[in-house]
């Protein structure tokens, strides 16, 4: 069963940076993309971008561009967000998913990292 | 990027009920269509995958029909576990976009 397992919750101030983990099971990797996804208070899914292990391509979400950071490390299998300049309305939860070849859909999330950004 | 405009934003319906949630893309998007149901305080789950190829393990009362820029996901038959929000999103750009999403509520 393939899995994806986040780091945890986070508090952090306006204009610092956050960087959350996602590890994999399997042959995700290899075979498959990582996106971030994130769900604000009272709002809808909203895709940050995504990046492909195997061949170390990111495309980032117009909107997060040049704020937004995706890594991965094959040899851990774990895929990295770091997200910059925070303000209140990036608190959200942030869910890592597995992007299914050809359809682009995720079939596996992560459970989700909480990140809060108050002062 | 493309816009999926989906509706209603939410419903009231009956167990039993046969419910349809609409996404309509702002450029045609051929069969790029992929749909999930999300409930609080869990992941968001795959339903429907190519606009209407059901995902492993889905119940066959869930079904997703259209192409280029209109789309469909129908519950044939709600039950009480699938009162959650749906979101649709497509795939057909590079950069991926949700629907708002149609919260599903018990009348």
């Amino acid at each position: 069963q393939v899995q994806l397992v986040q780091s945890g919750a986070e508090v952090k101030k306006p204009g610092s940076s956050v960087k959350v983990s996602c590890k994999a099971s399997g042959d995700t990797f290899n075979t498959h993309s990582i996106s971030w996804v994130r769900q604000a208070p009272g709002q809808g899914l909203e895709w940050l971008g995504r990046i492909i292990p195997k061949v170390d391509v990111e495309k980032p979400a117009q909107k997060f561009q040049g704020r937004v950071t995706f890594t991965a490390d094959k040899s851990t299998s774990t895929a990295y967000l770091e997200l910059s300049s925070l303000r209140s309305e990036d608190t959200a939860i942030y869910y890592c998913a597995r992007g299914r070849e050809v359809w682009d859909a995720f079939d596996v999330w992560g459970q989700g990292t909480v990140i809060t950004v108050s002062s | 990027d493309i816009q999926m405009t989906q509706s209603p934003s939410s419903l009231s319906a009956s167990v039993g009920d046969r419910v349809t949630i609409t996404c309509r893309a702002s450029q045609n998007i051929n069969n790029y269509v992929n749909w999930y149901q999300h409930k609080p305080g869990k992941a968001p789950k795959l339903l429907i995958y190519g606009a209407s190829t059901l995902e492993s393990g889905v119940p066959s009362r869930f079904s997703g029909r259209g192409s280029e820029t209109d789309f469909t996901l129908t519950i044939s038959g709600l039950q009480p576990e699938d009162f959650a929000t749906y979101y649709c999103q497509q795939s057909y750009s590079t950069s991926l976009t949700f629907g708002g999403g149609t919260k599903v509520e018990i009348k």
